[in-house]
């Protein structure tokens, strides 16, 4: 099993730009979530997915934050416009109710 | 303000020695984990407790949950430097699958 992979593995990108964040989840987990992790607030969850439908968003940002799972085995998170606030390392987790929760190497993204 | 709070937010000890962290909050929560997380890489499970009182043990870790489903600690005997890294309690209401995540605790373990 390769776990939950994310790309890409590191991001820069100037301000203003759209960026997309990739991730695949184990096959078999039912929920994926996607978190942000800095170091002043620690990580934060951000929107999570059940079955493929979204079921809570209230931790997305703004409505730059966009994020979506057309199937079971791919979710996009996507940020448009890019702000340098928006620097963090991303994660995406997946789970299934015998193994529990699963995280990805993360997509460290830096906006300059 | 973190729902979860941990302390200590930095320990740096010498090979050999024990140490305790503490996760604490004022909610309840119907289980709760603790993480482990390697720079550039993500947190990894260490263990769910869902009974309040509950005691687990991983080699020389020992995971406990407070009998009010409160808080937990986590106690590590003998560390060596392979258990340096970020510790990470989590915890999950009965709201479903979301996880708030306390503040960490970076330990360096000193050979």
């Amino acid at each position: 099993d390769a776990g939950v992979i994310q790309s890409p593995r590191h991001e820069v990108t100037e301000m203003g730009q759209e960026v997309t964040l990739r991730c695949k989840p184990i096959s078999g987990h039912n929920s994926l979530f996607w978190y942000r992790q800095t170091m002043m607030r620690g990580l934060e969850l951000l929107i999570y997915f059940n079955n493929n439908v979204p079921i809570d968003d209230s931790g997305m940002p703004e409505d730059r934050f966009s994020a979506k799972m057309p199937n079971a085995s791919f979710s996009t998170l996507k940020i448009q416009p890019s702000e340098p606030r928006d620097s963090a390392v991303y994660f995406c987790a997946s789970k299934s109710a015998v193994y529990g929760y699963t995280f990805g190497s993360g997509t460290r993204l830096t906006v300059v | 303000t973190q729902l979860l709070e941990q302390s200590p937010q930095f320990l740096s000890i010498q090979e050999g020695e024990n140490l305790t962290v503490y996760c604490n909050s004022s909610s309840v929560f119907s289980s709760l984990q603790w993480y482990r997380q390697e720079p550039g890489e993500g947190p990894v499970l260490l263990v769910t407790v869902v009974t309040g009182g509950e005691v687990k043990k991983l080699k020389r870790l020992t995971f406990q949950f407070g009998d009010a489903r409160k808080d937990s600690s986590l106690h590590i005997t003998a560390a060596q430097p392979g258990d340096t890294g970020l510790y990470l309690c989590a915890g999950a209401r009965n709201a479903g699958n979301m996880l708030t995540f306390g503040g960490g605790t970076r330990l360096m373990v000193k050979p």
